[in-house]
């Protein structure tokens, strides 16, 4: 079946532009995450979303960074007015439940702010 | 505060060695650990799992050693082959998303 897929692979942005990364994660999978990866660095958790709970945004690290979910589908994370140092690889990630621990990655999206 | 990190940044092994790739964390809290492989221009794939209360775990051709006492765990690989070549992160589910270390490069040798 088909994994997670985000879009797009890469998006070169002019630094002060909004930018929208979207992420389709596994068919029935309800616990959704996004997560950012700086050049050599781990991964760093931005937002979580189970199901119709409110979600998890304790590692947005601004309020230019905000992410919706649809139901149980499609989550575009947003940045507003980006800089440099958002620089980075934004993965998302999928589960079945927030209790079934393994995540299924998807290829991410190279962010580049110019 | 609480962190998930790898002793060493970068390991070369020769293919058909073993690799051991190590992990120390500091939330005590935590009950479940994957290691995940990454390879380049790729999301992170999950390789093996290990709970809490247990200290080791096998799969094919990897194993991972978990030691409580020191909140250190360790990946190994048999055989390392040239495919085995990615970065290899530890990550715990103290919380509800999974903190990630920084990552350990393998370089496989021919």
């Amino acid at each position: 079946g088909a994994g997670v897929s985000q879009s797009p692979s890469n998006k070169v942005t002019e630094k002060g532009k909004d930018v929208e990364l979207r992420c389709d994660p596994i068919s029935g999978h309800t616990a959704l995450y996004w997560y950012r990866q700086r050049l050599g660095q781990g991964l760093e958790f931005l937002i979580y979303f189970q199901g119709n709970s409110a979600p998890d945004k304790s590692g947005l690290p601004s309020d230019r960074f905000s992410a919706e979910r649809t139901g149980e589908s499609v989550s575009t994370l947003t940045i507003q007015r980006t800089q440099q140092e958002d620089s980075a690889v934004y993965l998302c990630a999928s589960s079945l439940s927030s209790a079934s621990y393994e995540q299924y990655f998807g290829p991410g999206t190279r962010l580049t702010v110019t | 505060g609480e962190s998930v990190g790898l002793h060493l940044p970068t390991l070369s092994v020769q293919e058909g060695d073993n690799s051991i790739i190590n992990c120390a964390y500091s939330n005590s809290a935590s009950d479940y650990f994957i290691w995940y492989k990454q390879e380049s221009g790729k999301g992170p794939q999950f390789i093996i799992d290990i709970r809490s209360n247990m200290d080791k775990r096998q799969g094919q051709r990897v194993t991972v050693l978990l030691n409580k006492t020191v909140k250190h765990l360790s990946l190994q690989i048999a055989a390392t082959q040239p495919g085995d070549s990615a970065v290899y992160f530890c990550a715990d589910t103290g919380r509800r998303a999974l903190t990630f270390g920084s990552g350990t490069r393998l370089q496989v040798q021919p």
